[in-house]
């Protein structure tokens, strides 16, 4: 069975200062691996993802996360924070190549300030 | 190319009485996924479809709940019998029908909030 944990539910910034959201999965088998961001009353929207390759995986909007294997992790991170990202993000797990059901931890939100 | 489609918005229903939930996939795509996301919860799969084909439904309750994606169409999630506890989020994804990484990314669309009442 495949889950994902996403330590701290509410994480606060300062306009400016770098993100760090963290995510770890668990998995038999090796993942593909997903950060979605969610603003109020919209759909989820690709961050990015890790499928094969560059365990370093760049995103939209500065965002990049890196596959650590060994740590069974893939924490999101930005250099620095920008008002408009304050939203929630999800970490998601699939488990096989082909288009399967994505397993979603509970999400973090963002929030930056001034 | 526009996105995924998903009608309506918001939908009331008052206990005892029947949901539709539409999605309209991506042109292009052929394969949805339907996700519910309960209040401070993140979502939850509840079933994956192809045209005319229910490919994984292990996410659905057994009872109330159907999904269907017919050959011409938008997919369709029915709750029959609603109840307060169905209040949530429904969202709906697709992904393209063609081999390779593309395959594995799902586009979502904007949500379907159902209230019950």
């Amino acid at each position: 069975a495949q889950s994902v944990t996403q330590l701290g539910s509410h994480v606060s910034v300062s306009e400016g200062a770098l993100v760090l959201l963290r995510c770890n999965y668990s998995s038999s088998v090796p993942p593909y691996l997903f950060w979605y961001v969610q603003y109020p009353n919209q759909g989820l929207q690709l961050l990015l993802k890790y499928t094969t390759g560059a365990t370093l995986v760049k995103g939209i909007n500065g965002f990049e996360a890196e596959f650590k294997k060994s740590e069974t992790s893939f924490h999101l991170t930005k250099p620095s924070a920008h008002m408009s990202d304050a939203a929630e993000y999800f970490c998601a797990v699939s488990y096989t190549g082909t288009a399967s059901k994505l397993t979603f931890g509970t999400g973090t939100r963002l929030q930056v300030t001034l | 190319n526009a996105g995924v489609m998903q009608n309506p918005r918001h939908l009331v229903r008052r206990r005892g009485q029947e949901a539709r939930l539409r999605c309209s996939p991506m042109k292009g795509h052929s394969h949805v996924y339907w996700y519910r996301q309960l209040p401070e919860e993140g979502l939850k799969f509840m079933v994956y479809l192809q045209k005319e084909n229910i490919i994984d439904e292990s996410g659905m309750p057994k009872e109330r709940f159907s999904a269907e994606f017919p050959k011409e169409g938008p997919s369709i999630l029915r709750i029959q019998q609603v109840v307060r506890g169905d209040s949530a989020a429904y969202f709906c994804a697709s992904s393209p029908s063609q081999t390779g990484a593309l395959r594995d990314e799902q586009y979502f669309g904007p949500g379907t909030r159902l209230t019950v009442t």
